[in-house]
Order: structure tokens, then sequence, then C-alpha cells
């Protein structure tokens, strides 16, 4: 496999279930990235990690939990979430935490009912 | 606040019709303005990054280009399979984080 690949696409859970999503790349890239994605809205950045190490937390709900293992997989952690949290959740991956591309994942349609 | 807009929302084009899409970004601090490509239900696709003022790349019926304060995304002769919407974003020294804007939706007639 090469590029990002998130699972699972998509994703229907109740509010007081706890889900994750996984994202692995296969690009030997340092940086990966949690972004959200709501309709007529500009993609926001959720969670940066570099080299392993979280480097940015935008002011996310502590609903949402991140996890980065290693360099090929991240995860996003979710529980209690609320019906507002029903967008396309995207990871992504770069060489390095900076100015270089970012390359995307399918994303994962997440529904919360 | 940094920032990047984009314009038009949306844009009808007959196949064949060339056109442009614009997006205005944070001026201070640029340290990369990228183009993306993203298809329904699907994530944003690479297709550009323009580091400095006068700075030109092209792929297929596609050139970005860009000013001290706005980059183009000029499509030529665009066909139907050239339908999606247009993401741009920007990555400052200020911020250090990618912001994007909210996109051109094209969608392109036969």
């Amino acid at each position: 496999e090469t590029g990002v690949t998130q699972t699972p696409r998509h994703l229907v859970m109740g509010m007081t279930n706890k889900k994750s999503l996984k994202c692995e790349q296969h690009l030997g890239h340092n940086a990966m990235y949690w972004y959200k994605q709501s309709a007529k809205k500009p993609l926001e950045l959720m969670f940066v990690y570099s080299l392993e190490e979280r480097v940015e937390n935008n002011s996310v709900p502590s609903r949402f939990s991140p996890e980065c293992p290693n360099s090929s997989h991240l995860f996003l952690h979710l529980h209690t979430l609320q019906p507002e949290d029903s967008a396309l959740y995207l990871c992504a991956s770069s060489q390095e935490w900076g100015h270089t591309e970012a390359f995307f994942g399918q994303g994962t349609r997440l529904t919360v009912v | 606040e940094d920032q990047v807009t984009q314009s038009p929302e949306a844009l009808r084009l007959q196949e064949g019709e060339s056109s442009s899409l614009n997006c205005s970004y944070t001026v201070s601090g640029l340290r990369g303005l990228f183009w993306y490509r993203q298809d329904p239900g699907k994530g944003p696709e690479f297709l550009f990054t323009l580091y400095s003022a006068g700075e030109e790349k092209e792929k297929e019926r596609l050139k970005a280009t860009l000013t001290k304060k706005e980059s183009f995304l000029h499509i030529t002769a665009p066909k139907p399979e050239d339908s999606a919407t247009y993401l741009c974003a920007e990555f400052t020294s200020g911020t250090y984080k990618y912001i994007f804007g909210t996109g051109t939706r094209l969608k392109v007639l036969a």
C-alpha cells in the first residue's frame, strides 16, 4: 500500500459510545495531522504530531484524544461525542512539520446520533 | 488574524471555457502557498506548492501563480473531469500551521 490510509471510511456512533479512528502512512513522513472538515467551513486543524510528539493541540475538546504510537500510525479516540461533531475527519502527513506539502487520506465520515 | 480567502465560492464553466480561481493569503511570513483538489467524499489531493512571488507551476490544464498578496489557479480549456473543489492553504511563520480557505466548487459542463 502507498500513501495515507484511514479506517473506517464511515462510522455511525451513539453519543455514549467509544470508538477510534485509525490512520497509517506509508510515505516515511515525520509529521502527521488530524483535521476536521464540516460543510461550508475550512479544514480545521485538530492535532499535529512531529516525530511522534504532539506539537499542536488546537483547543480541541477532551472528548477527542489522539495517540501516535509510532511515526507511521495515528489514532483518534472518540468518546461521548455530540451531534455537532459529525463531520469528515481527515488524516494527513508531511515530510516535516512545516512548510512542506501534506498528503491526505480519504477520510472517515463520522455521524453521531 | 491569519486567514485565507478564496473566490468565487462556486464556478460553472462550459467545457473549454478557461477561467481563474483566486486565493488571498496572509502576506507576512509566508513559508508556502498550497493548492489542493478535493473530490466529493474524498481527502484533498495535493497539486502545487508556491514559495515566492513570481513563481509559477503547471500541471496539465492547471497553472498556479503567486503574487505578493494573492495566488491564482488558472484552468485552461477545462474538461468535465476537472470538476471538483479546489482548496488553497498557506503556511506562515506566524502560526506555523496550515490555514485553509473554504474552497471554490468548480463544475465543468460537457
